[in-house]
């Protein structure tokens, strides 16, 4: 029963940013927005998460809207390993729970 | 300073035998969790054990799955008696605090093959 809403797939030029919304408009106060993604058939790899204010790691940018009920994950320089199905979860108290995500295809 | 560890990395078991699943966490991850990835689905969450206690159970399958986190050694999660259903791949991950904010380390998994 996953809290988020995304894309089921995406395509994106290979140098350009991939912009991968998230719609989370049951989120509450205390819970997290997280990102993962999985190449392939490997674990979910951490990538960044934030509760209200934007953060950017040497991965990605995460920006937060004011009323918190959407997100945007931004990879500013897309390249053909970011091809992989990326999770966003609303995380709080609780277990985090994967949905279906955004399977994301960088074409050269 | 090795992440997560599961092993085997592939596992192949006829039906009705044992499949044992491995899974060593960071160091200083306490926090074990249990995920199932089903072909071509996401990932459901089966457990969350903390050293010696079973924490949240409640995607485990009712019968023949039963996982453990002893006080030495690794995670385990054991399928007994499997059937092709049970095909998938388990993912494990670990966490420094319960439900940590800093979120999960998963290994790279282990890919069970029925047959």
């Amino acid at each position: 029963d996953a809290k988020t809403t995304q894309p089921t797939s995406m395509d994106c030029a290979e140098g350009r940013a991939a912009n991968l919304p998230c719609n989370h408009s049951t989120i509450s106060g205390n819970e997290y927005v997280y990102w993962y993604r999985q190449i392939h058939s490997q674990g979910p790899q951490y990538i960044i998460h934030g509760l209200k204010n934007n953060e950017t790691n040497e991965m990605a940018s995460l920006i937060i809207t004011e009323d918190r009920k959407s997100s945007t994950l931004i990879l500013p320089h897309a390249t053909l390993r970011d091809t992989a199905v990326y999770y966003c979860i609303v995380f709080g108290n609780e277990k985090l729970t994967f949905g279906t995500g955004t399977r994301l295809t960088i074409i050269p | 300073n090795a992440g997560v560890m599961q092993n085997p990395r592939h596992l192949v078991r006829r039906r009705g035998q044992e499949a044992r699943l491995r899974c060593s966490p960071m160091k200083g991850h306490s926090h074990v969790y249990w995920y199932r990835q089903l072909p071509e689905e996401g990932l459901k969450f089966m457990v969350y054990l903390q050293k010696e206690n079973i924490i949240d159970e409640s995607g485990m399958p009712k019968e023949r799955f039963s996982a453990e986190f002893p006080k030495e050694g690794p995670s385990i999660l054991r399928i007994q008696q499997v059937v092709r259903g049970d095909s998938a791949a388990y993912f494990c991950a670990s966490s420094p605090r319960p439900l940590s904010v800093d979120g999960y380390t998963f290994g790279s998994g282990t890919r069970l093959t029925v047959v």
